[in-house]
């Protein structure tokens, strides 16, 4: 089955960087995109953007173009989100998600929490 | 961006009780929109796609329906299971947005 497993709990200081995993298993990975999604606390949720793990295509929500940066690394079936110059307001869980067909989500990672504080 | 505006934002119902929460989109969006439950400390998870469409393994009692700018998710005959928070999303226009969300309780 589907399973998109992510990196741990994370604290990190302000105007640090940090990178989070995503690894993938139970399909071929680099012939679905693979989206990342923002949930600050108590919040909604926000498309950060996606890669085409294929080819390395991305595409990004203007929200977070050039806080986000995202890569992916087929030998290891693993896609990376890196923040930069984080603040207070990055803190939040991030999702990895599987890309079902035209931004439907059907798998997702479990979250992973990072916290900005000094 | 399209707003997604759902509603309510919270609800309280019994079991074995059926359930309806709103999606309205600020334009239309040509039923690309999908409906994603998330229980308490776990991830979202697909239940309808294509607005009527039921996701892989979702239970026949949940079921979407709408057109244009305005869509519904139903829960027949609730179960304790189903207590989770319920978020929409349109993905017809760059960028994708998901509405606030409803949170659903057993009364």
């Amino acid at each position: 089955q589907v399973q998109l497993q992510q990196s741990g709990t994370e604290l990190v200081k302000p105007a640090s960087s940090v990178k989070i995993s995503c690894k993938a298993s139970g399909y071929t990975f680099t012939s679905n995109y693979m989206h990342w999604i923002r949930q600050q606390p108590g919040n909604g949720l926000e498309w950060i953007g996606w890669i085409y793990p294929g080819n390395g295509n991305t595409k990004y929500n203007q929200k977070f173009d050039g806080k986000a940066t995202l890569t992916a690394d087929k030998s290891s079936s693993t896609a990376y989100m890196q923040l930069s110059s984080l603040t207070s307001e990055d803190s939040a869980v991030y999702f990895c998600a599987r890309d079902y067909g035209g931004y439907v989500m059907d798998a997702w990672g479990q979250g992973a929490s990072v916290t900005v504080s000094s | 961006d399209i707003q997604m505006t759902q509603s309510p934002a919270s609800l309280s119902a019994s079991l074995g009780e059926t359930v309806t929460i709103e999606c309205r989109a600020s334009e239309d969006i040509y039923s690309n929109l999908a409906w994603y439950q998330q229980k308490p400390g776990n991830s979202p998870q697909l239940l309808i796609y294509d607005a009527n469409s039921l996701a892989d393994g979702v239970p026949s009692r949940f079921s979407g329906s709408g057109s244009g700018t305005q869509y519904s998710l139903k829960i027949n005959s609730l179960q304790s299971e189903d207590v989770a928070s319920y978020f929409c999303q349109q993905y017809n226009n760059y960028p994708n947005t998901f509405g606030a969300g409803t949170k659903l309780e057993l009364k």
